[in-house]
């Protein structure tokens, strides 16, 4: 089983909400990542977890916070976003291997607009 | 640097094969990658090749290395309208503080009937 799934499907929301993604996977991957993806572009990284630890942050905006409570789960809280945040957001995790391929499995992703 | 080139579009007729090509610029990348993203859905790893490959083939799936021209190339056999997708190269240095992927600009299949 290589799937990672992710909720919700679609988001709307204003400008003052607060809200969150979720993304799960159990195939016992120590890494995991955040990606965003505007319509057209390729995906950009934005985070990497490393056995639930922050390893990369490519200097993503405050307003993005992002929380691994366990080695299945990665959170993305959202608060006070723009509307040029809307895009589809990627989660991706791998085994972590150092000495060979640690490919990444993608989950579908969250579409979210920003009102 | 790391910069991964793509063309954006290629159409094909069904039955055809398709060939989408990739340049990079970075000789440190370890692994190369193809995914495909079908309109409103996530990434599906389609193949990888490692960098001391030159070819690698899965089904009706082949991926070409050409080291020495930094070029990487996916030929889809038989192409079917279901292959109708966005095609992604990505290279991954394989370093433990570089580990995420860097992706070409995707390039857009389409299959004619």
């Amino acid at each position: 089983d290589t799937e990672v799934t992710q909720t919700p499907k679609h988001l709307v929301m204003g400008m003052t909400n607060k809200k969150s993604l979720k993304c799960e996977q159990h195939m016992g991957h120590r890494a995991m990542y955040w990606y965003k993806q505007k319509a057209k572009k390729p995906p950009e990284l934005m985070f990497v977890y490393s056995y639930e630890k922050l390893s990369i942050n490519e200097s993503v905006p405050s307003r993005f916070s992002p929380e691994c409570p366990n080695s299945s789960l990665l959170n993305l809280h959202l608060h006070a976003l723009q509307p040029e945040d809307s895009a589809l957001y990627l989660c991706a995790s791998s085994q972590e291997r150092h000495t060979s391929t640690d490919t990444q499995y993608f989950g579908p992703g969250t579409r979210l607009t920003v009102l | 640097g790391e910069d991964v080139e793509q063309s954006l579009f290629l159409s094909v007729r069904e039955g055809d094969s398709s060939v989408i090509n990739c340049t990079y610029t970075d000789s440190s990348s370890t692994y190369l990658y193809w995914y495909k993203q079908e309109p409103g859905a996530g990434l599906q790893l389609l193949t990888y090749i490692f960098s001391n490959m030159d070819m690698k083939q899965d089904q009706r799936l082949t991926v070409l290395l050409n080291k020495k021209d930094k070029h990487l190339s996916l030929r889809i056999a038989d192409t079917q309208t279901g292959d109708s997708a966005i095609y992604f190269c990505a290279e991954s240095l394989g370093d433990t503080g570089r580990r995420a992927l860097t992706f070409g600009s995707g390039t857009r299949l389409q299959v004619q009937p």
